[in-house]
């Protein structure tokens, strides 16, 4: 079956650092691409996504692209902020089914 | 404009016993999906209902059922509880567009305790 292989946590970075979560899958077919993330206390929201390959999805300074060749889907931003302090979770919809990586929590000190 | 609703906010079930999960999707949303997260885990994918109909499926039993409403409401139903269905379980709901998908809204959870 389809899977979503992130990077393991935790991530600890000081603020304005470069930030990078890797996030890779593995699926047949022509999935679509996700990354959610959950903020202490609320609940999973979508952060950007891609539909198909060599896309790229951005939000509030984050971004990622679909790489086919290398089934990756690596997340960057960068300039982190202590607002940004959260756990990622990468996701992949394939024939109607979702899959989640495990998250990575990240942890941005001031 | 209501976001996605979840009740109850916590349950406490003993191992044997049946749960009644329910959820309200956001206004014109007609798709629900289900998802159990275990502590430290990713949600796992449970099913989808479209339209009233179960429009997929993950690697759970089928003591795990669901209920798709005319107003697209929702209910999971969890059947011969066993301790390792102590999770979170999200309920999310979208508008399918064409081969692709939309975003998916998620509501805050129902934590279930299995003891």
């Amino acid at each position: 079956g389809d899977s979503v292989t992130q990077m393991e946590g935790p991530v600890t970075l000081s603020e304005e650092a470069f930030l990078t979560i890797n996030c890779t899958y593995t699926a047949t077919g022509y999935p679509s691409l996700f990354w959610y993330v959950q903020y202490p206390g609320e609940g999973l929201q979508l952060l950007l996504k891609a539909t198909k390959a060599d896309d790229k999805g951005s939000n509030k300074g984050f971004e990622a692209t679909y790489r086919k060749e290398t089934t990756s889907f690596h997340l960057e931003k960068g300039s982190v902020q202590v607002s940004d302090s959260a756990v990622y979770f990468c996701a992949l919809i394939n024939a109607g089914k979702s899959t989640f990586g495990d998250g990575t929590t990240l942890t941005v000190k001031p | 404009e209501t976001g996605v609703t979840q009740s109850p906010t916590h349950l406490i079930k003993t191992r044997g016993q049946q749960v009644t999960l329910r959820c309200s999707s956001q206004s014109g949303h007609n798709t629900v999906s289900w998802y159990q997260q275990a502590l430290g885990q990713g949600p796992q994918f449970i099913f989808q209902y479209y339209r009233e109909e179960e429009n997929g499926r993950g690697n759970f039993p089928p003591r795990f059922s669901g209920l798709q409403f005319p107003n697209y409401s929702s209910e999971l139903n969890v059947n011969a509880l066993e301790l390792d269905d102590s999770a979170l379980y999200l309920c999310a709901s979208s508008l399918p567009s064409g081969e692709f998908y939309n975003e998916q809204f998620f509501g805050p959870g129902t934590r279930l305790t299995v003891l």
